[in-house]
């Protein structure tokens, strides 16, 4: 079981947008630490896609956005193509009383149909 | 060009110990942190370790504290990551991957990842 929630799968059609969401609670995202996702294509390492709940890295299409409110993040996905398909993870920062850590949500898997 | 490559990994039996080791080029290794992250085969990922540009700060999963060792080596630009009293449950792959900030920052890059099969 994930700190993060993350369905564990979205689809959409080619052109289309689909969002993913990321809930966590008040020890997370909630405190006000930062979201970050990554893609991680079939058979490859992670790749940052969105840091700091809506910033994205140099190269990395503007299809892509994030967003944070609350106790839950983001990431949409604007004119969905083929490459596209992949997993996508948020990951945000914990801190409670049994200890701080780095955590991950448990991954969204994107089909375009 | 930021490079990160892992090595070390293999097929080791409950109860061993591996040591894992990442390269890393293309930056100035000392002025940022690090980490490791794995993944299980089929599964998300998981937070392993992470370490200050100097060393100063180390933190652990609960789930790998007092078995494994992080450190680094910034002559050498390396990373590494001792793995003792291993567990079918540690069978991954592993990643190293850069960070700004150790711990509470993103991973802006990630190597390829190397496998870890605990198996008698």
């Amino acid at each position: 079981q994930s700190v993060l929630t993350q369905p564990p799968s979205v689809s959409g059609a080619p052109g289309q947008r689909v969002t993913i969401s990321c809930t966590g609670s008040s020890s997370n995202i909630g405190a006000g630490y930062d979201v970050h996702w990554y893609q991680q294509l079939p058979g490859t390492a992670p790749k940052l896609l969105i840091y700091g709940n809506s910033n994205r890295p140099s190269g990395v299409p503007d299809r892509f956005s994030g967003s944070k409110s609350g106790t839950s993040a983001s990431l949409a996905i604007t004119g969905l193509q083929a490459e596209d398909e992949a997993d996508y993870y948020c990951q945000s920062y914990d801190s409670s009383l049994s200890g701080s850590n780095v955590v991950f949500g448990g991954g969204t898997k994107l089909t375009v149909l | 060009e930021v490079q990160l490559v892992e090595s070390g990994g293999g097929l080791v039996k409950p109860g061993g110990s591996l040591r894992l080791s990442c390269a890393a080029s293309g930056f100035t290794f000392s002025s940022y942190s690090m980490n490791w992250v794995r993944q299980a085969p089929g599964k998300g990922l998981e937070w392993v370790s992470s370490i200050s540009s100097s060393s100063s700060y180390i933190y652990y999963a609960d789930s790998v504290k007092g078995r494994f060792t992080i450190s680094r080596d910034n002559a050498k630009n390396s990373l590494y990551l001792q793995m003792n009293s291993l567990r079918a449950e540690d069978t991954a792959v592993y990643y190293c991957a850069r960070s700004k900030v150790a711990a509470t920052n993103y991973f802006d890059y990630w190597g390829q990842g190397t496998l870890v099969t605990v198996s008698s």
